[in-house]
């Protein structure tokens, strides 16, 4: 099983829409989790942490399920400027690295 | 708002040539990274750095590859012969502690031919 795994997509969207993407992780000892976006050939910049109660930022909601080792990004009221790749991230066990997601592309159209 | 900084933007490069990237991190960051990212394809972990010392390395970082700190604001990533499928967009990225979200700098293109 892969470290992060996430589905590639793309999810084609129309604005206004809400979407969801999940993401899974293999090491249940992974203590810290975060969304990032990438739009192409960009650097990837932190969207939002994710913590254990969810957590909401504007049009973005972050959840995280322990038990089944998932986390989960809503994008509610898509706007087109909302296309990117967005990356799930994970700090694995005692390691200090993140490890990334293959990321999904979101498009969003009018 | 503070940021990473890293130069060159594109460096282009002949194979078995040695190339530096160069990385300005957060100045109160205390952890430094270096990720790598093939066209297409997802960032991958190269290597951490803490306390003047690598702290993790993937199997990617093989002997090619070296790290320096050499002063208080730089952090360097030396590719010392590289390697045509070297070419990719290397992110330097850093952090304050253990748990805390990594900040990006803009990344350097390498492209070696």
């Amino acid at each position: 099983r892969k470290e992060v795994e996430q589905d590639p997509g793309p999810f084609n969207v129309p604005e206004g829409a809400t979407v969801a993407f999940n993401c899974t992780y293999s090491n249940s000892a992974s203590q810290s989790f975060f969304w990032y976006r990438q739009d192409c050939r960009k650097e990837p910049k932190l969207l939002m942490s994710v913590y254990s109660s969810g957590n909401e930022d504007g049009r973005f909601t972050a959840q995280l399920n322990r038990a089944s080792q998932y986390i989960s990004l809503l994008i509610r009221d898509s706007k087109l400027s909302d296309s990117a790749t967005y990356l799930c991230v994970v700090i694995p066990g005692t390691a200090s690295k993140l490890t990334f997601g293959t990321g999904t592309r979101l498009q969003v159209t009018l | 708002e503070p940021e990473v900084t890293q130069t060159p933007s594109h460096q282009v490069t002949q194979m078995g040539q040695e190339v530096i990237l160069r990385c300005v991190p957060i100045s109160n960051h205390l952890y430094f990274y270096w990720y790598r990212q093939i066209l297409g394809q997802k960032v991958e972990f190269l290597v951490s750095f803490y306390n003047n010392e690598i702290s993790e390395k993937s199997e990617i970082f093989d002997d090619q590859f070296s790290v320096e700190r050499p002063d208080g604001s730089n952090f360097t990533l030396k590719i010392r012969s590289t390697k045509l499928e070297d070419s990719a967009m290397y992110f330097c990225a850093s952090k304050t502690q253990g748990d805390s979200p990594l900040h990006f700098g803009n990344g350097t293109r390498l492209t070696v031919t």
